[in-house]
């Protein structure tokens, strides 16, 4: 089984600060691993996903993230924080193979503060 | 090109009645996934169809819950006597093949059952 654990519901930064958006995930299998964000009314869009070459992963807006296996973490970050970053951010695990289905965590909400 | 369209964006209706959600894929995706996403709640997975066929449907929480799909095109998921537990977004992510990571998700039909 899987499972992604995004500690937390909320976080808040000032503009112009370091975001950092912690995932863990649990999985009996090497994973796949993604982000996605969803502005309000709007559907998920893949910020960036890990599918076992480099393990710093560079995405869409200026984020990244780092696979650690021995962390089991797959944490987000962004330098710099920007109003229009302001969202809610999903982890997702999935098995390699056939059936590509997404296990998500719960979810955290960004804020950014003027 | 087009991405997932769903429909209806919003659907209202009263505990008992049955509802039909419509997913239209983006062409030529073969797989296609049900998601549903409850308030405060992350998403979780339904049903997986690979062509016309579902391989996985071990996310469907009852058996009030189908869905089917008309070749690789639009897939509907049908809840007959909803029950106000069935409030939520349900989200449609199609991808190129099952074992092709990226899904693309469409905006949600978001359904209220008073």
């Amino acid at each position: 089984a899987q499972s992604v654990t995004q500690l937390g519901s909320h976080v808040s930064v000032s503009e112009g600060a370091l975001v950092l958006l912690r995932c863990n995930y649990s999985s009996s299998v090497p994973p796949y691993l993604f982000w996605y964000v969803q502005y309000p009314n709007q559907g998920l869009q893949l910020l960036l996903k890990y599918t076992s070459a480099a393990t710093l992963v560079k995405g869409i807006n200026g984020f990244e993230a780092e696979f650690k296996k021995s962390e089991t973490s797959f944490h987000l970050t962004k330098p710099s924080a920007h109003m229009s970053d302001a969202a809610e951010y999903f982890c997702a695990v999935s098995r390699t193979g056939a059936n590509s289905k997404l296990t998500f965590g719960k979810g955290i909400t960004l804020s950014v503060r003027p | 090109g087009a991405g997932v369209s769903q429909s209806p964006s919003n659907k209202v209706t009263e505990k008992g009645k049955d509802v039909e959600l419509r997913c239209d894929p983006i062409s030529g995706h073969t797989a296609l996934y049900w998601y549903r996403q409850r308030l405060g709640q992350g998403l979780e997975f339904l049903i997986y169809f690979q062509g016309n066929s579902a391989p996985d449907k071990s996310g469907l929480p009852s058996d009030r819950f189908s869905a089917e799909r008309t070749g690789e095109s639009v897939s509907t998921l049908t809840i007959q006597r909803t029950q106000q537990e069935d409030s939520a977004v349900y989200l449609c992510a199609s991808s190129l093949s099952g074992i092709t990571y990226e899904q693309y998700f469409g905006p949600g039909t978001r359904l209220t059952v008073t």
